[in-house]
Parts: structure tokens; sequence; C-alpha cells
């Protein structure tokens, strides 16, 4: 059973361009969560995502950030124009929650991103 | 104050010993919580799952007090392999989870 999928793991994007950020959970789960982590600083709750539906955006940057998880395929994170502030690291969780499954969040390996 | 709260270390401890963390959490309709743990530049792990009686796996020991807000990690018996950032996570509204800053663990030779 391979585990949450992101890709890239790494992307770098010069100041105004456009950043996707996709994850693929593990088979099964149908829950996903996204979660911004600055340097030095602690993991920081974006958007909550079940397919077709986003559940809890109260984490996302009002402007520019988007997120989506279609009926078919990976999840995407959008970040459009860019920013310096943007830099970090970006990881995705999955969760079977609500089909009697544990709770717990299971998390990909994230994909960094460098704003030059 | 925020709502999960951790001493951020670093907590350097020796081989073999035994060394406790700490938290804090603010929201008392929580109902699910975690140790998770974080490599450098990697993504964190879940060490193990927190409950109301206390549980233990191996060397790791965990303890909630929801009176007091407060949840511990025990661990014994310190590897070098257990550097780490260990971080206590409280799940928030609509399944969300709330990570605190973490507790740098270094244990040395």
């Amino acid at each position: 059973n391979a585990g949450v999928m992101q890709n890239p793991r790494h992307l770098v994007r010069r100041r105004g361009q456009e950043a996707r950020l996709r994850c693929s959970p593990m088979k099964g789960h149908s829950h996903v969560y996204w979660y911004r982590q600055l340097p030095e600083e602690g993991l920081k709750f974006m958007v909550y995502l079940q397919k077709e539906n986003i559940i809890d955006e109260s984490g996302m940057p009002k402007e520019r950030f988007s997120a989506e998880f279609p009926k078919e395929g990976p999840s995407i994170l959008r970040i459009q124009q860019v920013v310096r502030g943007d830099s970090a690291a970006y990881f995705c969780a999955s969760s079977p929650r609500g089909q009697g499954g544990s709770y717990e969040q299971y998390f990909g390996p994230g994909t960094r991103l460098t704003v030059t | 104050r925020k709502e999960v709260e951790q001493d951020p270390g670093p907590f350097n401890v020796p081989e073999g010993a035994t060394v406790a963390f700490n938290c804090t959490y603010s929201n008392s309709a929580s109902q699910s919580f975690f140790w998770y743990r974080q490599d450098c530049r990697k993504e964190p792990k879940l060490l193990m799952s927190v409950y109301s009686s206390g549980n233990e796996d191996g060397r790791f020991t965990a303890q909630l007090n929801r009176a007091s807000q407060y949840i511990s990690l025990l661990i014994r018996d310190s590897k070098l392999s257990d550097s780490a950032t260990y971080l206590c996570v409280v799940d928030g509204n609509t399944d969300k989870l709330i990570f605190g800053t973490g507790t740098r663990l270094q244990v040395f030779p």
C-alpha cells in the first residue's frame, strides 16, 4: 500500500509565477489535508478536502491560494502570483476517517517551494 | 494563548537516559491527541495516539490529563535514533489537526 505521494518534491518559481502542488492520498483514504511549514516554524493547517468538496479552508490565505480534490486524480494546491513569503514546505496528509476508519493522518514527503 | 504549547528545547540527553516532554492545549472540546515525530526536513510521522487511560508502545509512554489539558510523552532508554523534533498534536474543529511547534531532542553518545 503506497503512502501519500506528493509531487514535485522541489519546485522553484520566480515571483509572479504560478505554483501547482499535487497530492495523491493513500489508497482507501478519501480525506486530504494541506499544511504549510515555514522555516524553523511549526505546521499550519491550510485546508481540508474530501472528494469534490472543501470542508474547511479556514487556514487558507484569502487571495492567490486555492485547492481542489476532484473526483478523479490528485488533490491540487494552487498558488497564483507567488511571492517570496510563499517559500515553505507544503505537506499533504490523508486520512480514512468517515468510514469508521482510524482518525490518524499520514503525511506525504512534502513539496519544498522556493520563490526567487 | 497558543492552541498547543510545547517547550521548544532542545533537550540534550545521553544515550540510555529517560526524557519527558510536556504539552498543553487550549481547546477543552478536543477529543483526539497524538504525538508525531519529525526529522530534519522530512514529513511528520505518527508516533502514537494518546488515550485517556494512557498508553505505552515499547520505550514510549503517553499520558493525557483532560482536567489540566495536558499531554506528556516519556521516552525510556533513549537511542541516538530518537533524535528528532516531537510534535504534540490535537484535533481542532472539522477534523483538522493543530500542531505544536515541537520539542527538539538530541541524544548524544
